[in-house]
């Protein structure tokens, strides 16, 4: 059974202070991992797709990496509008494809 | 400009009432996912739709039934809510090999 594993679970950041959030995986075969960002009462949205070992995106003070086991989701410079829930999500070979896995997630507080 | 709309946005049940939650997009989406979210737990996949009239178990399945009669809508029903089923329930939904876009997500409290 595949399985996501999100670190640190609670991050706190001063603004300007540079860290990583973890995405840990063990899937069968992987067609796509998925980031998230989540706000209080609100669903998640998009980040980035990430498909294959190596793969890099960035988005503004956000880049996603990608290697044979894990994400990492590295955050420069942070503001306090980055502070959020970021969801790791994996969707696998098995089962056509069809699921997408969710980890528990990092919440992230930046503050001033 | 809706995206994916969920339907109610909040509401309280007893034990043993029953409900149906909505969901509806007009992005003309294949695939479509009914995930509940506690605390510590993260996302849990219920049940999923892979296209018109399909439906297929997720992780948690127990105590819901869903039904995909038109593509653009996909219903969760509780026939017998008990408290275990107080979450937040969010729709998903998807074209093949593209990011899933969610909706804002029912708050539903069993008393």
């Amino acid at each position: 059974e595949d399985q996501v594993t999100q670190s640190p679970e609670a991050l706190r950041l001063q603004e300007g202070e540079s860290s990583s959030l973890n995405c840990s995986y063990t899937v069968s075969g992987l067609r796509g991992l998925f980031w998230y960002r989540q706000d209080p009462g609100k669903g998640p949205e998009f980040l980035f797709t990430l498909y294959s070992a190596g793969e890099e995106k960035e988005k503004e003070r956000l880049k996603a990496t990608l290697t044979k086991k894990e994400s990492f989701l590295h955050i420069t410079a942070p503001k306090p509008e980055d502070s959020a829930t970021y969801l790791c999500a994996v969707r696998e070979v098995t089962g056509g494809g069809n699921k997408l896995t969710f980890g528990t997630g990092t919440q992230l507080k930046v503050e001033l | 400009n809706a995206g994916v709309t969920q339907t109610p946005k909040f509401r309280v049940l007893k034990t043993g009432q029953s409900m149906t939650l909505l969901c509806a997009q007009d992005m003309n989406h294949e695939y479509m996912y009914w995930y509940r979210q506690d605390p510590g737990m993260g996302l849990r996949l219920i049940h999923y739709s892979v296209g018109e009239g399909t439906t297929a178990k997720g992780e948690v399945p127990d105590g819901y039934n869903v039904s995909r009669l038109k593509k653009q809508n996909f219903l969760l029903g509780l026939e017998s809510a008990a408290p275990s089923q107080t979450s937040v329930y969010f729709c998903a939904s998807r074209i093949w090999n593209t990011e899933a876009f969610f909706g804002q997500g029912t708050r539903l409290t069993v008393v």
